[in-house]
């Protein structure tokens, strides 16, 4: 029985690049939440998703990152042209009814952008 | 912000005592979560506590919630080396997205 699965793992980008990062969650969870660990700090919030919709992205920059999760496949979050700040790690989470607290994590994708 | 605030940063402790590591946050909140973060993996529920709840028990964890002075603590009891890692408090309100607090590091020396 699977858990929540992200990949890659680690993920090594050049300014100016694009970056996907995938999240496959647990099996029967149709929720999906991303957060992003800057070093040194806590998970901060970016985007909830459910199947085919964004329900809150009022944690996401503005620019050049989006979120998708598309009825078959995994979560994408995506990042364009990927600036030096952008170097964190990427955790999904995913639950598996609007009213569940509680979330389970994936492993996280650490991005390095050199 | 609603963001949760751990106390101490970092603590380091000898196998077999106490941890307890405190938490305080901002605004009400619906429910508290304590999460767990090995280095370098995945974050791992550990416990919820609602709002309307004074203390609550896990194994060797536990927690409390004063919603009047807007804190919590977590209680790990009789550590174990196995049990370094970072501790996160997670408060929530609106039950879309959590507000994580920058973390405890806790260090079990054997």
């Amino acid at each position: 029985n699977a858990g929540v699965m992200q990949n890659p793992r680690h993920l090594v980008r050049r300014r100016g690049q694009e970056a996907r990062l995938r999240c496959s969650p647990m099996k029967g969870h149709s929720h999906v939440y991303w957060y992003r660990q800057l070093p040194e700090e806590g998970l901060k919030f970016m985007v909830y998703l459910q199947k085919e919709n964004i329900i809150d992205e009022s944690g996401m920059p503005k620019e050049r990152f989006s979120a998708e999760f598309p009825k078959e496949g995994p979560s994408i979050l995506r990042i364009q042209q990927v600036v030096r700040g952008d170097s964190a790690a990427y955790f999904c989470a995913s639950s598996n009814v609007r009213t569940s607290y509680e979330q389970y994590f994936g492993p996280g994708t650490r991005l390095t952008v050199t | 912000s609603q963001q949760g605030e751990e106390d101490p940063q970092a603590l380091s402790i000898q196998e077999g005592e106490n941890a307890t590591m405190n938490c305080s946050y901002k605004t009400s909140i619906n429910n508290l979560q304590w999460y767990r973060q090995n280095s370098g993996r995945g974050l791992v529920h550990l416990i919820l506590i609602r709002s309307n709840e004074r203390e609550k028990h896990s194994g060797r964890l536990r927690v409390t919630l004063d919603t009047s002075k807007k804190s919590s603590s977590l209680l790990i009891t009789a550590s174990r080396a196995a049990d370094t890692a970072s501790y996160f408090c997670a408060t929530d309100d609106t039950g879309n997205q959590f507000y994580f607090g920058t973390g405890t590091s806790l260090t079990v020396i054997p």
